[in-house]
């Protein structure tokens, strides 16, 4: 099956500071990319469709100016948290789907802390 | 909300026994698909039934739909401590290739 790979897979900062998370497909190339947040023992929540060459479109309630997303080529995308605050803590995790097929791979997440 | 709904939110039992867990979701579908997620980790696609499918089988994976209720169930038979681990239903959004996973069954095989 495709690849996804997503890093870092752990992530400690300080409060104020901006934390990138990059996602990648390794084996094919990637025109939509998700962005997701989940936290512990729930269910994964969208935050966010990264479009190649194009802006983000974010789901309600998501700040943009918060978590920047830039999609520059067909295999990266990359999630910013801006001014990382501690209730930015959880676990995110990014996912691209296969042109030509319903299903989505999923990259193996990344834990951000922020003290 | 979309998300689905998914019971039981917790399931323990034991090696060689059958795990089954249910989905139900609330939008038309074009299909629905079942992911598995170990303990810090990603998702991994098991199985895509589609809207006109009633049953499917993968291995020891069986999954169910009925549109009609907008319901899908997932057995897992003769199960192993391997299968451990966080399962979610997932819909699409029609017309779009956004999913809208389910609230989650956390199963637990015990040896």
């Amino acid at each position: 099956g495709a690849v996804v790979s997503q890093h870092p897979s752990r992530v400690i900062c300080k409060s104020g500071t901006s934390v990138k998370i990059e996602c990648r497909s390794l084996d094919f190339q990637a025109t939509t990319m998700f962005w997701y947040r989940q936290f512990p023992k729930q269910s994964l929540m969208l935050m966010a469709t990264s479009n190649e060459g194009s802006k983000a479109t974010y789901e309600q309630g998501v700040e943009k100016d918060k978590f920047l997303i830039n999609h520059a080529s067909l295999t990266l995308s990359t999630l910013t948290v801006t001014s990382a605050h501690p209730e930015d803590s959880s676990f995110y995790i990014c996912s691209a789907p296969v042109a030509g097929e319903n299903i989505q791979y999923f990259g193996a997440g990344t834990r951000l802390s922020v003290l | 909300s979309q998300q689905g709904e998914e019971d039981p939110q917790a399931l323990s039992i034991q090696e060689g026994e059958n795990a089954t867990m249910n989905c139900s979701y609330k939008t038309s579908i074009n299909n629905l698909q079942w992911y598995r997620q170990n303990s810090g980790r990603g998702l991994v696609h098991l199985i895509l039934i589609r809207s006109n499918e009633r049953e499917k089988h993968s291995g020891r994976l069986r999954v169910t739909l009925d549109t009609s209720k907008k319901s899908s169930s997932l057995l897992i038979t003769a199960s192993r401590a391997a299968d451990t681990a966080s399962y979610f239903c997932a819909t699409d959004a029609l017309n779009t290739d956004k999913l809208i996973f389910g609230t989650g069954t956390r199963l637990q095989v015990f040896p």
